[in-house]
């Protein structure tokens, strides 16, 4: 079974500068979700989707990060102006919908902002 | 606001003893228990998820959960030098947003 693909890998911008991310969810898994991971520190959630629908998107900051998810299967993420501070790794996830929401991450985007 | 705390380490362990990593957690409706493995420059790799109260044994992995204490650990059996990664304890509270709460991490050595 195919796991998370994301791409691309490494992304190096100018401040200001916009990014795009793709990812591919495992076949079959209805939820995908975008992190971001910051050195030293755990993932933290930006945006949840269940098939094409948003769930949970409190934590993204709308002013300049916007995410979809087109047919319910792969999703973009965008990040425009990019500032210093989003230097970080973005993570996609996705699950099966259950009680247990076991979340198998991809290979993630190393974001770097100069 | 939902927190998981871990101690952030290095926490250095011989070759071939136990390893134990600890993990609180904040939000007592939690229902699903994660610890995820991840290797310098790589994503988080899912090793072992728990539900209920007690161990959960997986190969050299054991899990446990005490829900009253509000506590979730990880032994590692046999360490052996490739379980040198940081360990990430996640936590899902279920209701609307699925989203996991992670901890910081906790990272480990195995020294040969």
């Amino acid at each position: 079974e195919a796991g998370v693909a994301q791409s691309p890998r490494y992304k190096i911008i100018e401040k200001r500068q916009s990014v795009a991310f793709w990812c591919n969810p495992i076949s079959g898994h209805a939820t995908l979700y975008w992190y971001q991971q910051i050195l030293g520190q755990g993932p933290k959630l930006l945006i949840q989707f269940q098939n094409n629908g948003v769930v949970d998107d409190s934590q993204l900051p709308k002013d300049r990060f916007s995410a979809e998810r087109l047919k319910g299967v792969d999703s973009t993420l965008k990040i425009q102006p990019a500032k210093l501070e989003d230097s970080a790794v973005y993570l996609c996830a996705s699950s099966l919908i259950s009680d247990y929401n076991e979340q198998f991450f991809g290979p993630g985007t190393r974001l770097t902002v100069l | 606001q939902k927190e998981v705390e871990q101690n952030s380490g290095p926490l250095s362990v011989p070759e071939g003893a136990i390893a134990s990593l600890n993990c609180t957690y904040s939000d007592r409706v939690s229902q699903s228990f994660f610890w995820y493995r991840q290797y310098s420059g790589k994503s988080p790799e899912l090793i072992m998820s728990i539900y209920s109260n007690g161990d959960k044994e997986d190969g050299r992995f054991t899990a446990q959960l005490n829900k009253a204490s509000q506590y979730v650990s990880l032994l590692i059996r046999d360490s052996q030098p490739s379980d040198s990664a940081t360990y990430l304890c996640a936590v899902y509270s279920g209701g609307g947003a699925d989203g996991l709460t992670f901890g910081k991490g906790t990272h480990l050595i195995i020294q040969p």
